[in-house]
């Protein structure tokens, strides 16, 4: 079958750093997706990783090991505006996103 | 600007009667993808399409049905025959990226459907 698990909620204190977790158990893999996704708008791109490793954007990093099958979102500096629903997303066969439920992030000041 | 439209943001409509709802993207993208998504879920797929004139079901294609007659239009009608049809539904697009070999999908802005 095809799962991807993440924590329902996380909070945290502005400027601080934050890590979202996911494991994933998906088929064909080709990589894993990380979007940022505010109420009520469509998501964002943060991330790929296809390959095993840390990848750095900005204040955004993020983390994948296929032998795992797990990858986290690494979120430092936190802004009141990173409020937000995390998605990790595995890519399967035939370009299809298979999505997690999300993780709400809850920054406060 | 380049991107994906969907209109409208919101949409009502009455138990038993079938929506369209339109997914428009200037962006020349092979595939184009729609989604659902409940409140507090992620996201679903419904049906994706990988090139023109050609289709595939999703996970949850029970209710709904789509065609693709041109690269840049991928409308998806919500059919009396979907139980529970209320939700906000994205479309998405997407094209292999030759220099990073990422598959990256582009969503559009949603449509939040309401039926009674």
């Amino acid at each position: 079958g095809q799962n991807i698990d993440q924590p329902t909620e996380m909070t945290a204190t502005e400027g601080a750093i934050v890590q979202i977790n996911c494991t994933y158990q998906t088929s064909g893999f080709n990589g894993l997706f990380w979007y940022q996704q505010h109420a009520g708008e469509a998501p964002t791109f943060l991330s790929y990783n296809v390959l095993d490793g840390l990848e750095e954007k900005g204040r955004f990093s993020s983390f994948l090991s296929r032998s795992k099958g797990y990858s986290y979102l690494l979120l430092k500096e936190l802004q009141m505006k990173d409020s937000a629903s995390y998605l990790c997303a595995s890519l399967g066969g035939y370009n299809k996103l298979i999505f997690g439920a999300g993780t709400r992030l809850a920054v406060h000041p | 600007d380049g991107g994906i439209t969907q209109s409208p943001k919101y949409l009502f409509r009455k138990e038993g009667q079938n929506v369209t709802l339109s997914c428009e993207q200037n962006l020349n993208h092979d595939a184009m993808y729609w989604y659902r998504q409940d409140p507090g879920q992620g996201l679903r797929l419904i049906y994706y399409s990988q090139i023109v004139n050609d289709f595939q079901k999703g996970d949850i294609a029970e209710g709904y049905s789509v065609s693709r007659e041109k690269k840049e239009s991928f409308p998806l009608t919500v059919t009396s025959a979907q139980k529970n049809p209320t939700a906000f539904y994205l479309c998405a697009s997407s094209n292999r990226e030759r220099t990073s070999g990422s598959y990256e999908q582009y969503f559009g802005p949603g449509t939040r459907l309401t039926v009674t």
